[in-house]
This record gives structure tokens, sequence and C-alpha cells, in this order.
């Protein structure tokens, strides 16, 4: 969906390297999310943001660090990669209060650590 | 806390068969939103019906319904008529209703991989 983009799409990063995904979307949506995707786990929430400034834990977030400055971005940054953080993530974005609906996804970042 | 499980970590089905997938969930919450997610091997996360847990009627979307089981906690996907293009990974999800912070999230089943034989 053109209105919330991740980049990059593939990424192949070394053990204790620091990485960010970026995640950028235009609909000013108050929410936004930050999933892994493993087999045999689903989706797993790593950090979450109500809204610009204000960011929370989610069930997986040791390892992991956000932002969000504004509103449109919400990079996710792997400080020191390790092997187990080889997974599919995705960024997501909801409008506040919202709750018929699910989330809008992005495409997903595919990253390996090796 | 909330859970969600998938129990059918694979299914088949013939091309323009019927085939339901399972998921059954866990809250102590009365409203609530159940989704059923379609992620094809582009891996973008496609929402194919959802439901809400005040509405008794089981929503339906084209050549997809649901079973909607409230007592149960049970939120099957019955796929009628399947196609080739229905072929992917199917993820059942959970959201609590309106509210801020964490109950604005999405919790999700650990999937159902179809396959469609020609």
């Amino acid at each position: 969906d053109a209105g919330i983009t991740q980049s990059p799409r593939y990424k192949i990063t070394e053990t204790g390297r620091q990485v960010t995904l970026m995640c950028h979307q235009t609909w000013s949506h108050s929410y936004m999310f930050w999933y892994r995707q493993d087999l045999g786990h689903g989706l797993r929430l790593i950090y979450y943001s109500a809204a610009a400034d204000i960011t929370d834990k989610g069930e997986v977030p040791d390892g992991y660090v956000v932002s969000r400055s504004k509103t449109e971005n919400f990079p996710l940054t792997l400080e020191s990669a390790t092997r187990s953080q080889t997974s599919v993530y995705f960024c997501a974005s909801s409008v506040t209060g919202e709750s018929t609906r699910g989330y809008t996804f992005g495409s997903g970042t595919r990253l390996t650590v090796v | 806390a909330q859970t969600v499980t998938q129990s059918q970590p694979e299914m088949s089905v013939q091309e323009a068969e019927t085939v339901t997938l399972s998921c059954t969930y866990d809250t102590s919450e009365s409203d609530y939103y159940l989704f059923w997610y379609k992620q094809p091997p582009s891996r973008q996360m496609i929402l194919v019906i959802r439901q809400e847990a005040y509405k008794q009627q089981n929503a339906t979307e084209n050549r997809f319904s649901v079973n909607f089981q409230k007592a149960a906690k049970s939120f099957s996907l019955k796929i009628s008529d399947s196609q080739l293009g229905d072929a992917a990974m199917y993820f059942c999800a959970y959201r609590a209703g309106w509210g801020g912070g964490a109950t604005n999230k999405l919790i999700f089943g650990t999937g159902t991989l179809l396959a469609v034989q020609p």
C-alpha cells in the first residue's frame, strides 16, 4: 500500500553492527507499530507509538530502540545486531480510536544477520 | 493477557472446493474485534475480513465468511470456491475495543499456510 513505506526491503548485516529500519506513512495516523514475523510465532509486537514523542514496549523489545520525532516517521534501530534478530520486520499504522479496522501494513523488511 | 491460537500450521484444498481455517482466542474483554489477514508470497499483509464482537451476524466478504462463536471464543474462516490466488499464509488477529495504548495492538496467531491444488 503506497501510504506506508518501509526501507530497505532487504538487508544483510553483520553481528554487532547497528542497523536502522525506516518506516514512513503519509496518512498522519497517530499510532504506529513495529512487528517481527518468525515462523511458528506469527507476528510479535516490538514497539509501538501512540503519537510523536510517545513510545512504549511491546512483547519483544529487547535489543531494539525506536524514536518518533515526527508523526510520519517511526524508525527501528537494532543497536548491536544478533543472529536471533534475523527476521521479517513489519511497520504498521492505525487511526486513533478506530477499532473497526485492523492496521495498514508496510511491505516488510527482510533482515539477515550473519 | 489475550492470546490467539491457530492449531493448523498447514492446510490444503482443491481448486473450487471449500476450506475452513480454525482460530480460537482467549480474552476477558467483552468489546473486541477479530480479523483475518492474508499474506501471499509478496509478504504484503492484506485484510480479508473483520468481525465486531458485539455483532451476532457473521461477517462475509464475497467468497470469504467467518463462523464467529463468541461463547466458545472461536473465529473460523471459510473460503468457498477456492482459487489458486488464495494460496497464502493466513493470520487470525485480535484487537481489544477502543482505547489508547496497548489496547490498540493487534495480537496474532501463528498462521496457517494454505495450499491450493489445481
